[in-house]
């Protein structure tokens, strides 16, 4: 049971270039969730799936897409990278909502020069 | 719309003090509140929870309990360790959401030193 994980765990992106980071799941949850950390900013939702099939923009979704094609995974996608974009990017995933915790993975590190 | 205000940090103390990181929400409704934990280089993991007024969520020696009346969900420990040494945050569920996304403080950093 490897819980969430996340690869790549480090990329380095040039200004425009595009790129698609994975998260998976082998817990059968059905929610799952995209955020980034920033210094002194928390975790920000970026976006989020109640299922297979379904995606939803969080508080800042502007210049990322997902897509949830099986219930396992859940991928972000930078079409054109952007120094602002420049971030640590966490997912995780939880069973059901409201009192159910969310499980995280390990994180990536994304740099855009 | 819903928010966490925590304690700003670095908090820094030594070995076998109490700690306190103070958390303050504001939501509608009734939403779960939450203390994560990140240690370094790592993903958060939960720390504890509690999903309504006056529940005491607990682990690892950390309590917190959700007081409605302050809005509150403050952090305590009575003895902390070096190994405690990490990033804390406060956090929410979003009932106004479909996923109920978590709505995080800014976190605050803990450094034990012994």
């Amino acid at each position: 049971n490897a819980g969430v994980t996340q690869t790549p765990k480090f990329r380095v992106l040039k200004t425009g270039q595009s790129m698609t980071l994975l998260c998976a799941q082998d817990m059968n949850h059905e929610y799952m969730y995209w955020y980034r950390q920033d210094p002194g900013m928390g975790l920000r939702l970026i976006h989020y799936s109640v299922g297979e099939g379904t995606t939803a923009k969080g508080e800042v979704p502007d210049g990322y897409n997902v897509s949830r094609l099986k219930k396992q995974n859940f991928l972000l996608g930078l079409e054109s990278a952007a120094p602002s974009q420049t971030s640590v990017y966490f997912c995780a995933s939880s069973y059901d909502s409201i009192s159910y915790e969310q499980y995280f993975g390990p994180g990536t590190r994304l740099t855009v020069t | 719309g819903n928010s966490v205000t925590q304690m700003e940090g670095p908090v820094t103390l030594s070995e076998e003090a109490f700690l306190t990181i103070n958390c303050t929400y504001t939501a509608t409704g009734y939403p779960s509140l939450f203390w994560y934990v990140q240690y370094p280089g790592e993903g958060l993991q939960l720390l504890l929870k509690a999903t309504k007024a006056d529940d005491k969520g607990s682990n690892k020696g950390f309590e917190a309990t959700y007081r409605k009346e302050t809005t509150s969900f403050h952090l305590e420990k009575g003895s902390v360790q070096v190994s405690d040494s990490a990033v804390y945050f406060c956090a929410l569920s979003d009932l106004n959401q479909a996923g109920t996304a978590l709505i995080f403080g800014k976190g605050t950093t803990l450094s034990v030193s012994s």
